[in-house]
């Protein structure tokens, strides 16, 4: 079984720009997560999906982020215009019904410059 | 509002030696608890899952208890091996509807060979 997948696994942008991330979730997976894993710390629940609707949005600074799973399969997190703050690693994990063990991808690493 | 703390934040031990890892957290009604492990550059893969009506939950080497009234949980690491050195992250689920996991900050593991 093929894990989560995660592009890019780098990415290092100017701050005030905007940059884009992109989750595959494991094949019938429904429920979809996002994470910001700032240095040093556990990671924090941004956004969560179940199938294309989402559940928990309420950590997600709407000023600056958004999230998407138009079609119940892979997922964008967006952030425009990024902030130094926003640094950090986002995860993506999924997990085949809301209350079953979440897989975690490996990861996109953002440095704001 | 649940807060999860795990100190201390890093631990070196000798190669050999047992490892304790420690985890508080703050609202005792959690559904279940898990620990996970995090290499770096990596997601997060999942060690054991205890349920709020278990004790402990154990795996080869590692065994984790939970005392749900002081707000406690530990894991064991028996005979730490150099491959043992890793990020170890705990994370409390609150109810059973949902799967919002709320994380400790993680203890960063060296074992010295």
């Amino acid at each position: 079984e093929a894990g989560v997948a995660q592009s890019p696994r780098y990415k290092i942008i100017e701050k005030r720009q905007s940059v884009a991330f992109w989750c595959n979730p494991i094949s019938g997976h429904a429920t979809l997560y996002w994470y910001q894993q700032i240095l040093g710390q556990g990671p924090k629940l941004l956004i969560q999906f179940q199938n294309n609707g989402v559940v928990d949005d309420s950590q997600l600074p709407k000023d600056r982020f958004s999230a998407e799973r138009l079609k119940g399969v892979d997922s964008t997190l967006k952030i425009q215009p990024a902030k130094l703050e926003d640094s950090a690693v986002y995860l993506c994990a999924s997990s085949s019904q809301g209350d079953q063990p979440q897989h975690f991808g490996d990861g996109t690493r953002l440095s704001i410059l | 509002k649940q807060e999860v703390t795990q100190i201390p934040a890093a631990l070196s031990v000798p190669e050999g030696e047992n490892l304790v890892l420690n985890c508080s957290f703050t609202d005792s009604a959690i559904y279940n608890l898990q620990w996970f492990r995090q290499d770096p550059g990596k997601g997060l893969t999942s060690l054991l899952l205890i349920q709020s009506s278990q004790r402990e939950q154990t795996s080869g080497r590692l065994n984790a208890s939970l005392d749900k009234s002081s707000g406690r949980s530990t894991l064991y690491i028996a005979a730490s091996q150099p491959g043992d050195s890793a990020t170890y992250l705990c994370a409390v689920r609150l109810g059973a509807a949902g799967n919002k996991l709320t994380f400790g900050g993680g203890t960063r593991v060296l074992v010295k060979p």
